[in-house]
């Protein structure tokens, strides 16, 4: 049973920079890619970015350009998205999800970890 | 980064049905089309990929259409359950951009 499990919520405050973990677990580390995707509250899904847990590349939306980086860590099967500069427009659900492929359609998704930025 | 533009934004329909939504794209995107339902508070759920394949699990009234720039989810039969936010996404290039969003509500 394939699970993706994201911690828990986290308030930051304007500037402070946030770092998300996401853990998939029931499948090989190396036979899926991760995809981060936001959704500011109210709002539609926004997608930020991808990872290959195997190899470590990424690719991120021009959007997040200079301020997002997803890493992983392979003894933990645990990938991270970490957001810098935060400012308020930030304030959103951010989902790990998981797809097969890089170009497949998204399958398994996390619950989702709300990071409030706040004064 | 492609567009994608879904329509309509909002709708309201009665259980039983029949509803469909667009979703188009800037340029062509071949069949790297994929649908999601998304409900209040939940995670989107994978409905369709590659336009036209039901995920495993959904039920048949879901089905996708479309190849190039123009695509379409129906529901045949308009269930209680079926009444979420569909929104569809592209994976031909990144940025694999989202439509806005299609609100199925109750008439």
């Amino acid at each position: 049973q394939v699970q993706v499990v994201q911690s828990g919520a986290e308030v930051k405050k304007p500037g402070a920079s946030v770092k998300v973990p996401c853990k998939a677990s029931g499948d090989t580390f190396s036979s899926y890619y991760l995809h981060w995707v936001r959704q500011v509250p109210g709002q539609g899904l926004e997608w930020m970015g991808i990872i290959n847990p195997t190899t470590g590349s990424t690719s991120y939306a021009q959007k997040f350009q200079g301020r997002v980086t997803m890493t992983r860590d392979t003894s933990t099967s645990t990938v991270y998205m970490e957001l810098s500069s935060l400012r308020s427009e930030d304030t959103a659900v951010y989902y790990c999800a998981r797809a097969r492929g890089a170009a497949d359609g998204i399958d398994y998704w996390g619950q989702g970890t709300l990071v409030t930025v706040s004064s | 980064d492609i567009q994608m533009t879904q329509s309509p934004s909002s709708l309201s329909a009665s259980v039983g049905d029949r509803v469909t939504i667009t979703c188009r794209a800037s340029q062509s995107i071949s069949r790297y089309l994929n649908w999601y339902q998304q409900t209040p508070g939940k995670a989107p759920k994978l409905l369709i990929h590659a336009a036209s394949s039901l995920q495993s699990g959904v039920p048949s009234s879901f089905s996708g259409s479309g190849s190039g720039t123009d695509f379409a989810l129906t529901i045949s039969s308009l269930q209680p359950e079926d009444f979420a936010t569909y929104y569809c996404q592209q994976s031909y290039s990144m940025p694999y951009t989202f439509g806005q969003g299609t609100k199925v509500e109750i008439k």
